[in-house]
């Protein structure tokens, strides 16, 4: 089946350092893969998304690339801000029960 | 626009209480889901509905029941809560069931004591 690993964290870094959160999968076929965020006492929101093999997703400052020979998609950030402290999800849709999460990254941002 | 829409957003129950927890969207997507999040667990799913009329078992299902009432309602049951079922419970629509991004409401936190 569907499976995604990344890494649990909490990762703490000094404000405008530079951010790598690590995710690789497992799936048939071929999946979209996406990034959500999920800040304190709120549901999940779509950070961003790549449908096939080396699209790059990027949103806000985030990119990722579909890596379909390592298969991976690695969320980085060149420089980040207090305000992306928050707990971020790895996710893949390739199957008809919608999507399968990783376990989450806590992310933690010190000015 | 609304999205999804969750209630209540906090409940606490006796063990063997019963609730239901509602879900609507108002998105016109024809798939709906439920899923808990638990510390260290992220997120797994309970039930889902790949389009109106069908309903199927996702990776937790025991001790839950499902009902989707329409296209936009679906609507999660508890018929006797356990403190095992302490968590948080997300609901989430999507256009179709794969390879579309899924729209999340903000979540009802249940403790059951």
């Amino acid at each position: 089946g569907n499976s995604v690993t990344q890494m649990e964290g909490p990762v703490t870094l000094s404000e405008e350092a530079f951010l790598t959160i690590n995710c690789t999968y497992t799936a048939t076929g071929y999946p979209s893969l996406f990034w959500y965020v999920q800040y304190p006492g709120e549901g999940l929101q779509l950070l961003l998304k790549a449908t096939k093999a080396d699209d790059k997703g990027s949103n806000k400052g985030f990119e990722a690339t579909y890596r379909k020979e390592t298969t991976s998609f690695h969320l980085e950030k060149g420089s980040v801000q207090v305000s992306d402290s928050a707990v971020y999800f790895c996710a893949l849709s390739g199957g008809a029960d919608g999507l399968t999460f990783g376990k989450g990254t806590h992310l933690i941002i010190q000015p | 626009n609304a999205g999804v829409t969750q209630t209540p957003k906090f409940q606490v129950l006796k063990t063997g209480q019963s609730m239901t927890l509602q879900c609507a969207q108002d998105m016109n997507h024809n798939s709906m889901y439920w899923y808990r999040q638990d510390p260290g667990m992220g997120l797994r799913l309970i039930y889902y509905s790949a389009s109106e009329g069908t309903t199927d078992k996702g990776e937790v299902p025991n001790g839950y029941n499902v009902s989707r009432l329409n296209k936009r309602e679906f609507s999660l049951r508890l018929e006797s809560a356990a403190p095992s079922q302490t968590s948080v419970y997300f609901c989430a629509s999507s256009e179709w069931h794969s390879n579309t991004e899924a729209f999340f409401g903000q979540g009802t936190r249940l403790t059951v004591v």
